[in-house]
């Protein structure tokens, strides 16, 4: 079954220790990106990438790492998380192109006390 | 950053009522708009993805036009279910970036 599959789906963690969320797809699509959902807010696009090792900043990249080693995954990393980086995490995944659209993971709400 | 406005930012009709909302963005440097449906619980789902200005798709009860020269597109939905409960996405596609509009939430009531 094509998907995006992001863990985990619940995640209550402490300022300023590292997290990974991982995000893997098994479509083969050269994008992926990582976006944040607030109250209020539309969904905020973290990172991005294109394809294997090239990544780039979305909207609101401060405080967040990304790295693409490999086509099928695309790991958000935070080395220090604080209390604002409480949200729901959305990977998407999609083939290259701007008529293409975006395939999403179930979701990762994270809680940083 | 591009600023992109839906309206209205909630929505509540009865089961059979027609409806449509608005997705509003600025109409420069546009490549593709996209209108995707995320239900409680779940993630987002694509519904259109439109780039031509005059551009309209349909699927089933739905549909949506796009005006890339004034910078809006709709969306309608024709006789509104309960399934049809969700809040729609609008998200124009510039510069390998997606730029979401915070939504409108539909309720519809049996």
């Amino acid at each position: 079954e094509a998907q995006v599959t992001q863990n985990p789906r619940y995640l209550i963690t402490v300022t300023g220790k590292k997290l990974t969320v991982t995000c893997s797809q098994n479509m083969n699509h050269e994008y992926m990106s990582w976006y944040r959902q607030d109250p209020g807010l539309g969904l905020r696009q973290i990172y991005y990438s294109m394809n294997v090792e090239v990544t780039d900043k979305g909207d609101v990249p401060e405080g967040y790492k990304v790295s693409r080693k490999e086509k099928r995954n695309f790991p958000l990393i935070l080395e220090s998380p604080s209390p604002n980086q409480t949200s729901l995490y959305f990977c998407a995944s999609r083939v290259r192109g701007s008529n293409e659209k975006l395939f999403f993971g179930s979701g990762t709400q994270l809680s940083v006390l | 950053i591009l600023n992109v406005e839906q309206s209205p930012q909630s929505l509540h009709v009865q089961e059979g009522d027609s409806t449509n909302f608005t997705c509003s963005f600025p109409s420069s440097n546009f490549y593709a708009l996209h209108w995707y449906r995320w239900e409680t619980a779940k993630s987002p789902e694509a519904l259109f993805v439109m780039t031509l200005n005059g551009d309209e798709k349909k699927k089933g009860r739905i549909s949506a036009t796009l005006n890339t020269k004034e910078g809006y597109s709709y969306l309608y939905i024709k006789g509104s279910q309960p399934e049809d409960s969700a809040t729609y996405l609008c998200a124009p596609y510039n510069f390998n970036k997606f730029y979401f509009g915070s939504g409108t939430k539909l309720n519809v009531k049996p």
